[in-house]
């Protein structure tokens, strides 16, 4: 079974500062995968990202990037120049690469950016 | 743009009611899922299903069941609703077998068992 920490329940910074999300995870299996998904205050989730776990590579999306470190199992995700609209509930979910799909959600971090 | 919709936004029911919840998806997706999310506890796998007529149960299953007669409509069945499960509860699905693929959800009805 998978394990994910989001030590950060919630998390207010103010518009313009960059914040990072922090995820930590547990897994026994070899080939795994890694998401990040966002809940804003609509409700709806929304699928942000994926890693596979033979993919180190860092990534930089406009605003957004993520830091995967295999070597300390954790996935964390940064978010510059941080806007009004990004404030949501943002959930990292490691998934199993076996089987139909088993995906384990952290509790989730509330970011909230102040105006 | 995919469309996975829930029944309802809001239901009330009342302690021992039968309870269903009904997700339909526009996308020929394979698989369904069927989450809560409780505050402090993120989401939570109740039952899955990765064809008509199957079903796995997920994390948390006592107390629910699922029906999946046809591909795109997957219902979540409270035999007899208690108060501890009022809850969001979310629809999801995902095309294929591959783990890969991201799942999309549906917009969640929060339920409240009086």
């Amino acid at each position: 079974a998978q394990k994910v920490t989001q030590a950060q329940t919630e998390i207010s910074v103010v518009e313009k500062e960059d914040v990072t999300l922090d995820c930590v995870y547990e897994t026994r299996d070899t080939t795994y995968y890694l998401f990040w998904y966002k809940q804003p205050p609509s409700g709806e989730l929304v699928f942000l990202i994926r890693r596979n776990s033979f993919d180190e590579q860092n990534e930089i999306s406009g605003r957004y990037s993520w830091n995967f470190q295999k070597s300390t199992s954790s996935f964390n995700f940064t978010i510059t120049a941080s806007q009004v609209v990004d404030s949501a509930v943002y959930f990292c979910a490691p998934s199993e690469a076996r089987g139909y799909q088993k995906v384990t959600f952290g509790i989730g971090t509330k970011l909230q950016v102040i105006p | 743009d995919v469309k996975v919709t829930q029944s309802s936004r809001y239901l009330v029911k009342r302690t021992g009611e039968k309870v269903f919840l009904e997700c339909v998806q526009d996308m020929d997706h394979e698989n369904m899922f069927w989450y809560r999310q409780d505050p402090g506890l993120g989401l939570r796998l109740i039952y899955f299903s990765y064809d008509v007529k199957m079903k796995e149960k997920g994390d948390i299953p006592e107390g629910y069941s699922v029906s999946r007669e046809k591909k795109e409509r997957f219902s979540l069945i409270l035999e007899s609703a208690s108060t501890n499960q009022t809850s969001m509860y979310l629809c999801a699905i995902s095309p294929g077998t591959d783990s890969y693929n991201e799942q999309f959800f549906g917009p969640g009805t929060r339920l409240t068992v009086l």
